[in-house]
């Protein structure tokens, strides 16, 4: 059973850098899935930030392209997220996601993130 | 981009009734459109893809519907459990996949 963790700070300064990690298990993230971040503002719906390849390819939400870089370390079975220049808009529920296919199979719990000085 | 709009934005139902909510796509996505269940404090969980395909542990009371730029998600027969918001998400053209904005089911 695959199962996905979220880590990272919950407290971010507006104009930082947003960073998460997404811990997988149940099976080694080389094995042929793309992997994926969505977030959720409070009371608002799903936005697709973006997703990255154990072999290096990468994908972005074009309206965040500039301050996205999602990346995968095969050696911790574990990929990441960096949103840079955060603002009080970037305040969401931050989620990791396996792509099979193009859906969203399995997703971690979910990780909150407030931007706020 | 894509862009996904549910309707309607909630849905007031009572248990046992047939409930049906809609998606439709500013564009041909084909069949390749799914719907995701959200409860409060969870995250979303796959329903269907593939239009049609229910996803690995989905009852059969759900079903879906539809193409091109027109869809449906079908609950035949509302459980306690269902109450909940569902998304639709189309990817077809990426990126961005892109999700709808929800439909919210609440008991009537």
């Amino acid at each position: 059973q695959v199962q996905l963790q979220e880590s990272g700070p919950g407290l971010v300064k507006p104009s930082g850098t947003l960073s998460l990690t997404c811990a997988v298990s149940g099976g080694p993230i080389s094995s042929g899935f793309w992997w994926s971040w969505v977030r959720q503002p409070p009371g608002k719906g799903l936005e697709w930030i973006g997703e990255a390849y154990h072999s290096g390819g990468t994908n972005y939400n074009p309206s965040l392209k500039s301050r996205v870089t999602v990346s995968v370390d095969k050696s911790k079975n574990q990929f990441s997220l960096e949103l840079s220049s955060v603002t009080a808009a970037d305040t969401a529920v931050y989620y990791c996601a396996r792509n099979k296919g193009r859906i969203f199979d399995y997703w971690g719990q979910g990780a909150p993130v407030t931007v706020s000085s | 981009e894509i862009v996904m709009t549910q309707s309607p934005a909630t849905l007031s139902v009572s248990p046992g009734e047939r409930v049906t909510l809609s998606c439709r796509a500013s564009q041909s996505v084909n069949s390749n459109l799914a719907w995701y269940q959200q409860k409060p404090g969870q995250a979303p969980r796959l329903l269907i893809y593939g239009v049609f395909t229910r996803a690995t542990g989905i009852p059969d009371r759900f079903s879906g519907s539809g193409s091109g730029t027109e869809f449906a998600l079908t609950i035949s027969s509302l459980q306690s459990e269902d109450f909940a918001i569902y998304y639709c998400q189309q990817y077809n053209n990426w990126p961005p996949y892109s999700f709808g904005q929800g439909t919210k089911l609440e008991i009537k």
